[in-house]
């Protein structure tokens, strides 16, 4: 089953770029990987997805290696209001349906 | 607007009593989810159910059951409500497995005095 390992915190400063990497070694071919946002006394909501290079929306960049065993959210020019708990999740097609998140990154973004 | 909406944003049971919460999706989604979130330990998967009537074990499924007679609601019930099922629960979604997002619902706050 792929499992996923993330820092588990990280403190930075508004304006700066925030880079969270998630290790997923057992990640299988046809697996995704996607990133969650959770602020608290929320539920997580979606903010990317990829397969494979890396892929950009509006608000963060995925990069993913050629060995797909790592994948690294890129955060631009942070805000305060980034403050929240980045989860990586890997979607792992052997297991079904179960999606089993990590512990995920809490990331304070400083003033 | 796709909407997971979970009954109750806060309950408070006694040792004991049978507790019931729901969860209600609007997006046609096949899959359906249970997680319990604890300070430090992340999200854990409770149950999951892939279709109507189907249900398969998470990672942590002693003391729950679940139940999904209807592909829109997917309820969990902890037949013995215990001090250790305190936490928050969160309900999420989506289409069948593949590339699609899961949609979480706000959350429930269980306190089990």
């Amino acid at each position: 089953l792929a499992k996923t390992t993330q820092p588990i915190s990280m403190d930075s400063y508004e304006g700066q770029e925030v880079n969270i990497t998630c290790s997923h070694n057992n990640i299988a071919t046809n697996d995704y990987i996607t990133w969650y946002q959770q602020f608290p006394s929320q539920g997580p909501r979606f903010i990317i997805q990829g397969y494979k290079t890396k892929v950009t929306n509006e608000v963060a960049s995925l990069f993913i290696p050629a060995d797909r065993k790592s994948s690294t959210l890129s955060l631009p020019r942070v805000s305060l209001s980034d403050t929240a708990v980045y989860y990586c999740l890997v979607d792992d097609k052997a297991a079904g349906n179960k999606l089993t998140f990590g512990g995920g990154t809490r990331v304070l973004v400083k003033p | 607007d796709v909407k997971v909406t979970q009954s109750s944003r806060y309950l408070v049971k006694r040792t004991g009593e049978k507790v019931f919460l729901e969860c209600v999706q609007d997006m046609d989604h096949e899959n359906m989810f249970w997680y319990r979130q604890d300070p430090g330990l992340g999200l854990r998967l409770i149950y999951f159910s892939y279709d109507v009537k189907m249900k398969e074990k998470g990672d942590i499924p002693e003391g729950y059951s679940v139940s999904r007679e209807k592909k829109e609601r997917f309820s969990l019930i902890l037949e013995s409500a215990s001090t250790n099922q305190t936490s928050m629960y969160l309900c999420a979604s989506r289409v069948t497995s593949g590339t699609g997002e899961l949609f979480f619902g706000e959350g429930s706050r269980l306190t089990v005095l």
